[in-house]
């Protein structure tokens, strides 16, 4: 059974830093990219960033592009979120998903197959 | 960017009914990069529907999708308790690599 577990959410203070980490198990986490999505407070969905499976693609959405940095450590099966200069409006609960398949020929890994339950993060002074 | 706007926002209806809402795009998208998922309260959303009609895996079959270009549809043909949730669609585009959620549409017990 495919199993994600995000961390390292926390309160912090406008401008600070915060590291997620997303454990991963039950399935060859070396074969997939991974990806972090968000939601506000009883908002929706808002991808931040993905990550290919060997680390050779990383990709941000615009509202974090600098502020952010995804890694993963295929030998921890551990993808990270590295949050700074934090924002009031990147409170959300931070959610580590995995790609739906390793095939991008169909466009199945394009999709979000897997999701953990999610690290709240508050940013607020 | 391409927008998704769902519709309805919200859908009252009752269990064993038939519940069908929409997923628009702003301009005409690649079919094998639409998705579906399913949030209940409190948890983080599934996977049901990818490529616009192929169903995840173990997602029930009265869950179908469908659709092209700028118009997509989920539809569950007979609800169950379960299936009381909001329903979000996203989009995959390549250059450059961003993924786009809906608004998401929440199907609510009349």
């Amino acid at each position: 059974e495919v199993q994600l577990l995000e961390s390292g959410g926390g309160l912090v203070q406008p401008g600070g830093s915060l590291r997620l980490s997303c454990a991963a198990s039950g399935f060859t986490f070396s074969r997939y990219a991974m990806r972090w999505v968000r939601q506000a407070p009883g908002k929706g969905l808002e991808w931040v960033s993905a990550i290919s499976a060997s680390a050779d693609y990383i990709h941000y959405a615009d509202s974090v592009k600098g502020r952010v940095t995804t890694s993963r450590d295929n030998s921890r099966n551990t993808v990270y979120l590295q949050m700074n200069n934090l924002r009031v409006e990147d409170t959300a609960l931070y959610f580590c998903a995995k790609a739906a398949s390793t095939s991008y020929g169909d466009g199945s890994a394009y999709h979000f197959g897997s999701w953990g339950q999610g690290t709240l993060v508050t940013v607020s002074s | 960017e391409i927008v998704l706007t769902q519709s309805p926002g919200t859908l009252s209806l009752s269990p064993g009914e038939r519940a069908s809402f929409s997923c628009r795009a702003s301009e005409s998208i690649t079919s094998n990069y639409l998705g579906w998922y399913q949030q209940r309260p409190g948890q983080a959303p599934r996977l049901l529907i990818y490529g616009a009609s192929s169903r995840a895996t173990g997602i029930p079959d009265r869950f179908s999708g469908s659709g092209s270009g700028t118009d997509f549809t989920l539809t569950i043909s007979r609800l169950e308790p379960e299936d009381f949730a909001v329903y979000f669609c996203q989009h995959y585009v390549d250059s450059p690599p961003t993924w786009t959620f809906g608004q998401g549409t929440k199907v609510e017990i009349k």
